[in-house]
């Protein structure tokens, strides 16, 4: 099983981030496909989770401008943020999760974004 | 939605045991035994070493060993190596469908 994750590296504030990752490998279905992000200096941050339905959980915190999105006829999966600000400069990571089970045993290589005017 | 509570540092010399502990609340680690650690190394992404409490991947030395005591989880990395070093992140589900990481410990052999 491999993730490959893709997209854009520099934006300016008020931009939409988008990036993708494609799973190669394995099954599509019966996992959680999660993005992680970690901000220059501090600890992971779990941003959501999508199933191969479509069902997607997100971060309370996150919530309102985050999106995932799944498109299953190419085996992969999308995060989309609209309305970046600096704070949202971070590496961001896809990964998967079995269902019923916590473990991301499986990791992107990570898309480090930064927010600059 | 509180990250979870690890302290920032931890170290022993090689060949010692060291413990890190995650503190969350009744309401994630207290509640469920969805409870993974990662190790992470400088440009790399995390690794998974421990889920469900104390089950380790495969691949992952019997060295790492996880638990769980209250609202508290704890990784005990045994016969400390060089390749340890690095940063330690545990994580628990915290219900309503939404999971949390701890901050983040760094982790230093001596």
């Amino acid at each position: 099983v491999q993730l490959q994750q893709w997209g854009a590296g520099l934006l300016k504030p008020s931009e939409t981030l988008a990036l993708t990752c494609a799973v190669y490998g394995g099954s599509f279905s019966g996992y959680y496909w999660t993005w992680i992000r970690q901000s220059p200096g501090k600890g992971l941050e779990w941003i959501g989770e999508i199933n191969h339905s479509g069902s997607a959980n997100y971060s309370p915190s996150l919530k309102s401008r985050f999106t995932i999105s799944v498109d299953t006829s190419k085996n992969q999966f999308s995060l989309r943020v609209t309305s970046v600000s600096a704070a949202d400069s971070a590496m961001y990571y896809c990964a998967r999760r079995p269902f019923g089970s916590g473990g991301l045993m499986y990791w992107g290589q990570g898309t480090l974004v930064t927010v600059s005017p | 939605q509180s990250a979870l509570t690890q302290p920032p540092s931890a170290s022993g010399s090689p060949g010692q045991s060291v413990t890190i502990s995650c503190t969350g609340t009744s309401s994630d680690i207290g509640s469920f035994n969805y409870i993974s650690w990662y190790q992470k190394h400088p440009g790399k992404a995390p690794q998974l070493i421990i889920y469900e409490v104390r089950n380790r991947p495969s691949g992952v030395p019997d060295r790492f060993s996880g638990s769980k005591s209250g609202n508290t989880a704890s990784l005990t990395v045994s016969g400390l190596q060089p390749d340890d070093e690095g940063d330690y992140y545990c994580s628990s589900y915290a219900g309503s469908n939404f999971w949390v990481f701890g901050g983040g410990t760094v982790l230093t052999v001596l």
